[in-house]
């Protein structure tokens, strides 16, 4: 399996653009996860989905930011319109519903915007 | 309060040398402890797991979970400079939070 692939895995954008981050789980995963990396705050979950359907999207900083999942194998999070203040380095994780532990991250997206 | 604190380090110790790395909770509801491993420009790795309180060995790595105290601990014995690395704490419910993070460095 080739694990968690995140694209693009850099991304540097204007103040304002939509900014769309994709993510394709490993296979047979049904929870699909997106998290935040920053110096400041660490690791902060923003969003996940279980069989495809949003569940706890309460770490989403404003409505700036959306994300979807329109079937397993593909997810989205978009940033409309990007502010400087949500560089970071996006991660998206999948795990199996029956293994509480065996959480996958991909290699991560690094955003800037300047 | 955050659910989930960890000492930021940095953590610089030589080759050879007995780690601990150690994060508190808040969360009694909180069943799976897990340790992550991040090196630079990638993403984390999991390294050790256990459930519920107790310890766990895998080699050079010990978990110890106490779940009366809300802490939970990892040991790296015999350092190598590979072990350099952010490591991060981890518990789970339905969705995982983390600590954020200790830099270690381990030298030569």
């Amino acid at each position: 399996d080739a694990g968690v692939i995140q694209s693009p895995r850099h991304e540097v954008t204007e103040m304002g653009q939509e900014v769309t981050l994709r993510c394709k789980p490993i296979s047979g995963h049904d929870y699909l996860f997106w998290y935040r990396q920053t110096m400041m705050r660490g690791l902060e979950l923003l969003i996940y989905f279980n069989n495809n359907v949003p569940i706890d999207d309460s770490g989403m900083p404003e409505d700036r930011f959306s994300a979807k999942m329109p079937n397993a194998s593909f997810s989205t999070l978009k940033i409309q319109p990007s502010e400087p203040r949500d560089s970071a380095v996006y991660f998206c994780a999948s795990r199996w519903g029956g293994d509480n532990y065996g959480y996958t991250f991909g290699s991560g997206t690094r955003l800037t915007v300047v | 309060q955050k659910e989930v604190e960890q000492d930021p380090g940095p953590l610089s110790v030589p080759e050879g040398a007995i780690v601990s790395l150690n994060c508190t909770y808040s969360n009694s509801a909180f069943q799976y402890f897990m340790w992550y491993r991040q090196y630079s420009r990638k993403g984390p790795e999991l390294l050790m797991y256990t459930y519920s309180s107790g310890n766990k060995e895998d080699g050079r790595f010990t978990a110890q979970v106490d779940k009366s105290s809300k802490y939970i601990s990892l040991f790296i014995r015999d350092s190598q400079p590979s072990d350099s690395a952010t490591y991060l704490c981890a518990m789970d419910t339905d969705k995982l939070i983390f600590g954020t993070g200790t830099r270690l460095q381990v030298f030569p």
